[in-house]
């Protein structure tokens, strides 16, 4: 059975103080893994796909990178507007279709 | 530029009736997904469609969760005898073919969140 582990579940930050997310997995052959982000009362939005170990997405303040075990999420000088809860799922080889679920990390930047 | 839409909002129930959650994807995207988000977890998964058929339902719980999607746009989905524990939000996605099963890229609405008392 595929698992995510996200860790921590929650993390509060000063403004401008950089952290990681991480997030493990098990997973029977990873076709993909994704990064999405969801504010209070919203559904999640899309952040990254990493495929392989070794690949390695930005956008903005965020820096996601893969191994064959674990993601992490960087979050480089965050701002307030960076709150929000940041989920991780991975996409099996086999059943595609769907995508397993992490319980997220609450981040919390304070000015 | 709608994104996706999901109704009711909220909706509140007693237990042992019989809900319908809607949701109207954006125009274009093939794929349709159902979610459910309990409080303090990820979304897991219930069921995908591919235009008008359910490619793959093998996340509902039980018999008393149905989901439809006649013309290939609009989806229902469909609780029966509701009990306590259907208590959670209720998340449709919708994906381009281009995208969903292959990059993983889902475009999530707000959800319908659901209270069995």
């Amino acid at each position: 059975e595929d698992q995510v582990t996200q860790s921590p579940e929650a993390l509060r930050l000063q403004e401008g103080e950089s952290s990681s997310l991480n997030c493990s997995y098990t997973v029977s052959g990873l076709r993909g893994l994704f990064w999405y982000r969801q504010d209070p009362g919203k559904g999640p939005e899309f952040l990254f796909t990493l495929y392989s170990a070794g690949e390695e997405k930005e956008k903005e303040r965020l820096k996601a990178t893969l191994t064959k075990k674990e993601s992490f999420l960087h979050i480089t000088a965050p701002k307030p507007e960076d709150s929000a809860t940041y989920l991780c799922a991975v996409q099996p080889n086999s059943g595609y279709s769907t995508l397993t679920f992490g319980k997220g990390t609450m981040l919390l930047v304070s000015p | 530029g709608a994104g996706v839409s999901q109704t009711p909002s909220n909706k509140v129930t007693e237990k042992g009736k019989y809900v319908e959650l809607r949701c109207d994807p954006i125009s274009g995207h093939t794929a349709l997904y159902w979610y459910r988000q309990s409080l303090g977890q990820g979304p897991e998964f219930l069921i995908y469609f591919q235009g008008t058929g359910a490619a793959d339902d093998s996340g509902l719980p039980n018999d008393r969760f149905f989901a439809v999607r006649p013309e290939g746009s609009v989806s229902t989905l469909k609780i029966q005898r509701t009990e306590r524990g259907d208590s959670a939000v209720y998340l449709c996605a919708s994906s381009s073919p281009s995208g969903g099963p292959n990059t993983g890229e889902l475009f999530f609405g707000e959800g319908s969140r659901l209270t069995v008392l």
